[in-house]
């Protein structure tokens, strides 16, 4: 199975810069996949990952180092519509997705 | 363009009643499809996916069960609902193209369900 960990909560001020971490153990890997959910609402996809390094969308950026089983989400210039819970993801034979548990960002002025 | 639908969007129901939660997507084909379920402020559980009509593979044996009658359409069921089934319901649809780095899925809109 797939073993995977995120801080489940961080705050930050507007403006600045955060860092999510999640961690991951799994028995083969497929890519790892961020995606960010407001409250009450449907996942929406941000970033995938399969090789190393850093991969950068504008104002997000995803990272991931396959070795150490482990990828972050960096979101630079935070807006108050950045309040919400970001979900880490490793799909297993591209069928079986594991969520973590997800990070809940608080964006405070 | 894809879109994909799910109803209702909120359900309140009582322990022991059946339930039926629809999702059907539109603007591709033969897509892989999944359903999740989110207990609140937790992660995503999967719950079913299917690779084509008929075809169900369940991650967490329980109460629930999942069918596929059309290409495009994805159910779920009970027979007796437990006050642990609350949760917020969530279906997603998947195509591999080989055109395509990689393929995420894509989410509707979710069914919150209330089991009191």
């Amino acid at each position: 199975g797939q073993n995977i960990d995120q801080p489940t909560e961080m705050t930050a001020t507007e403006g600045a810069i955060v860092q999510i971490n999640c961690t991951y153990q799994t028995s083969g890997f497929n890519g790892l996949f961020w995606y960010q959910q407001h409250a009450g609402e449907a996942p929406t996809f941000l970033s995938y990952n399969v090789l190393d390094g850093l991969e950068e969308k504008g104002r997000f950026s995803s990272f991931l180092s396959r070795s150490k089983g482990y990828s972050y989400l960096l979101l630079k210039e935070l807006q108050m519509k950045d309040s919400a819970s970001y979900l880490c993801a490793v799909p297993r034979n591209f069928n079986k997705f594991y969520f973590g548990s997800g990070t809940k960002l608080n964006v405070k002025p | 363009s894809q879109t994909i639908h799910q109803w209702p969007a909120t359900l309140v129901q009582p322990v022991g009643s059946p339930l039926s939660l629809e999702c059907t997507v539109e603007g591709t084909s033969n897509p892989n499809l999944y359903w999740y379920r989110q207990a609140a402020g937790r992660g995503l559980q999967l719950l079913f996916y299917s690779v084509g009509i008929g075809q169900i593979s369940s991650e967490v044996p329980q109460n629930l069960s999942a069918s596929r009658p059309q290409d495009r359409q994805f159910i779920l069921s009970s027979k007796k609902l437990l006050l642990s089934d609350s949760g917020f319901y969530l279906c997603a649809w998947r195509t591999l193209t080989g055109d395509r780095d990689y393929n995420e899925q894509f989410f509707g809109p979710g069914t919150r369900l209330t089991v009191l």
